[in-house]
């Protein structure tokens, strides 16, 4: 299996700071990495797929980078909705796995 | 717009087998090329992908559940279903059903299985 390793597990910010949630693949995944956020109680929301393509309806703020094993999720401004946590996902090989997710708070 | 939407018992005794359907509405499973997935979340944990179907049936599993794992899919029901045997307290979770064949978008709102006596 690809083991999906998220830092930081956990993050404190301010609102309008500029944040990135760094995740590395223990082996090359080439660009299939997807981006989720989970509000508590809620199901995750898709918010970048293969890497750094933005889903539908997801503001600009939000961008993804990256390729092989290392990948990075930027929100460029902090807004108030953003606090939640962020899984990485790889989409290369199944059994596809998941980050263990980081949660970000005030 | 496709809406996915699990159903089943919130409670399964152990050693018991937990079972669980997933219904499509907006869209058929049997259009398209999608897969269609069932994936876990343990209280305060994160995300475990159990497993995929695709219209025809084929299937691909979590090796760490395949020996206790049944996905099927009833295209004139809309429906996809899960079946675990087996279970213990660790198959405590929320289980969500998705769509995508790589990323998952949509996901149904997930449903509380509980493994107790």
């Amino acid at each position: 299996d690809i083991q999906m390793t998220q830092s930081p597990s956990s993050l404190s910010a301010s609102v309008g700071d500029r944040v990135t949630i760094t995740c590395r693949a223990s082996q090359s995944i080439s660009n299939s990495l997807n981006w989720y956020q989970q509000k508590p109680g809620k199901a995750p929301k898709l918010l970048i797929y293969a890497t750094s393509s933005l889903e539908s309806g997801v503001p600009s703020r939000f961008s993804g980078s990256g390729s092989g094993t290392d990948f990075i999720l930027t929100i460029s401004s902090l807004q108030p909705e953003d606090f939640a946590t962020y899984y990485c996902q790889q989409s290369y090989s199944t059994p596809y796995t998941f980050g263990q997710g980081t949660k970000l708070q005030i | 717009q496709v809406q996915l939407q699990e159903s089943g018992p919130g409670l399964v005794k152990p050693s018991q087998t937990l079972s669980l359907t997933c219904t499509v509405s907006g869209g058929s499973i049997s259009n398209g090329s999608y897969y269609w997935s069932w994936i876990r979340q343990p209280a305060g944990k994160g995300l475990e992908w159990i497993g995929r179907i695709y219209k025809s049936g084929n299937t691909n599993y979590n090796p760490s559940l395949k020996s206790r794992l049944t996905i099927s899919v009833d295209t004139s029901k809309n429906q996809f279903s899960l079946t675990l045997s087996s279970v213990t307290a660790a198959d405590t979770a929320v289980y969500y059903c998705a769509l995508g064949w790589g990323w998952f978008d949509p996901w149904g709102q997930g449903t509380l299985v509980t493994v107790s006596s």
